[in-house]
């Protein structure tokens, strides 16, 4: 079946460097992702999306990168702060409305 | 502004009872959806409410598993005999309209069998 998942499961940058987490995807028709972070004990936290007609979006010290040729996304985080260590989770959006989820990239961010 | 609210935030209870989980969507919001997540894993889903349609459940594990939504807006999530492999995280999101618009989630329910 489908299915989205991720090429590093732990991340580990200094404070201050840029991170970019990648995740891989499988379903060609898919024409919607989004970028989650979920910090402990905590439900995931909406960070930014992207639609299948765009190949960059910027938010604010985000930008997501979408590249449909390799089915590839990107989520690079400019100035990595200590409040960005958590749990970063791709979705896409499958049939119907209901997303898959990858199994996620730890970020974790040193003094 | 309020958003995604469920309960109880914790709950402890043997093998074999049923329990329920509530959750509250953000107001005007018209699609609801539940997933359940693994001690360590990515979200699975289970439902999803959309309007006045007939949901998907296509993701319930088993037909332990049920849910409803009363008036289009507050979901309850009722597992029935519950078994130790229920035990984890139950989220629910809302989104504002279900095309291509981001899901928001509640904390969870931290559902814990014994």
């Amino acid at each position: 079946g489908e299915s989205v998942g991720l090429h590093l499961p732990t991340l580990s940058v200094q404070e201050g460097d840029n991170s970019i987490i990648n995740c891989a995807y499988s379903n060609s028709a898919s024409d919607y992702f989004i970028w989650y972070k979920q910090e402990s004990g905590k439900g995931p936290q909406f960070i930014i999306d992207i639609r299948s007609n765009m190949d960059k979006r910027q938010g604010q010290r985000v930008t997501v990168l979408l590249n449909k040729t390799v089915k590839h996304l990107s989520l690079q985080i400019a100035a990595t702060q200590p409040g960005d260590s958590a749990v970063y989770f791709c979705a896409e959006k499958s049939s119907g409305d209901k997303l898959t989820f990858g199994t996620g990239t730890r970020l974790a961010v040193r003094p | 502004g309020a958003g995604v609210s469920q309960s109880p935030s914790n709950k402890v209870t043997e093998k074999g009872k049923d329990v329920e989980l509530r959750c509250d969507p953000i107001s005007g919001h018209t699609a609801l959806y539940w997933y359940r997540q693994s001690l360590g894993q990515g979200l699975e889903f289970l439902i999803y409410f959309q309007g006045n349609s007939a949901p998907d459940k296509s993701g319930l594990p088993s037909d332990r598993f049920s849910a409803e939504r009363t008036g289009g807006s507050v979901s309850t999530l009722t597992i029935q005999r519950t078994q130790q492999e229920d035990s984890a995280v139950y989220l629910c999101a809302s989104s504002l309209v279900s095309f291509n618009q981001p899901q928001h989630f509640g904390d969870g329910t931290r559902l814990s069998i014994l």
